[in-house]
């Protein structure tokens, strides 16, 4: 079936520091692809989404281009903030009603 | 801006018994859904819910679960007998409609069974 598999964590990173959470998946069809955000003791929050090959989400500056050829969606961002610190998941629908994750990724940034 | 809730956010129970976990989606929402995670793993679709009815679940939402919206504004999900497996951190997301990526989640609530 589909799935999704992302990079473990925790990532430490310094404040402005360059990000990359690496994600790829496998389905069967041609599915929407999110990354959802955690922050501590809030749910999870759509971050940026891409419905569709070699489209690019982009949200908060983070960005993260739909590889069809790759089977990847990975996160970047150029400069991180303290603020960034939250768990990270990589996630795919081809459906209305579920949407399948990837195990999430830590991140904390150090001020 | 409107949010989901969940109630409680933790819960603490003994192998056997019953729990329900609660949330109270978007006020206007529609569809309803609810996902768990067991610590270190995957979030896992577990069901979703229109109009009164299961719309799809998976394998993992067998006969000892089930979910209800007795009231117009909560949104339930029973584990009539709770396994240590159940243990996990189960999320409550609701949406207007069907469009992939428009589900709000809540904040989870934290299931241990002993």
């Amino acid at each position: 079936g589909d799935s999704v598999t992302q990079m473990e964590g925790p990532v430490t990173l310094s404040e402005e520091a360059f990000l990359t959470i690496n994600c790829t998946y496998t389905a069967t069809g041609y599915p929407s692809l999110f990354w959802y955000v955690q922050y501590p003791g809030e749910g999870l929050q759509l971050l940026l989404k891409a419905t569709k090959a070699d489209d690019k989400g982009s949200n908060k500056g983070f960005e993260a281009t739909y590889r069809k050829e790759t089977t990847s969606f990975h996160l970047e961002k150029g400069s991180v903030q303290v603020s960034d610190s939250a768990v990270y998941f990589c996630a795919l629908s081809d459906s209305a009603s579920k949407i399948i994750f990837g195990s999430g990724t830590r991140l904390s940034i150090r001020p | 801006e409107p949010e989901v809730t969940q109630t409680p956010s933790h819960q603490v129970t003994q192998m056997g018994q019953e729990v329900i976990l609660r949330c109270v989606p978007i006020s206007n929402h529609l569809y309803f859904y609810w996902y768990r995670q067991i610590l270190g793993q995957k979030v896992e679709f577990l069901v979703s819910f229109y109009n009164n009815e299961i719309s799809e679940k998976s394998e993992i939402f067998d006969d000892q679960f089930s979910v209800e919206r007795p009231d117009g504004s909560n949104f339930t999900l029973k584990i009539r007998s709770t396994k240590l497996e159940d243990s996990a951190m189960y999320f409550c997301a609701s949406s207007v409609t069907t469009e992939v990526g428009t589900q709000y989640f809540g904040p989870g609530t934290r299931l241990l069974v002993l």
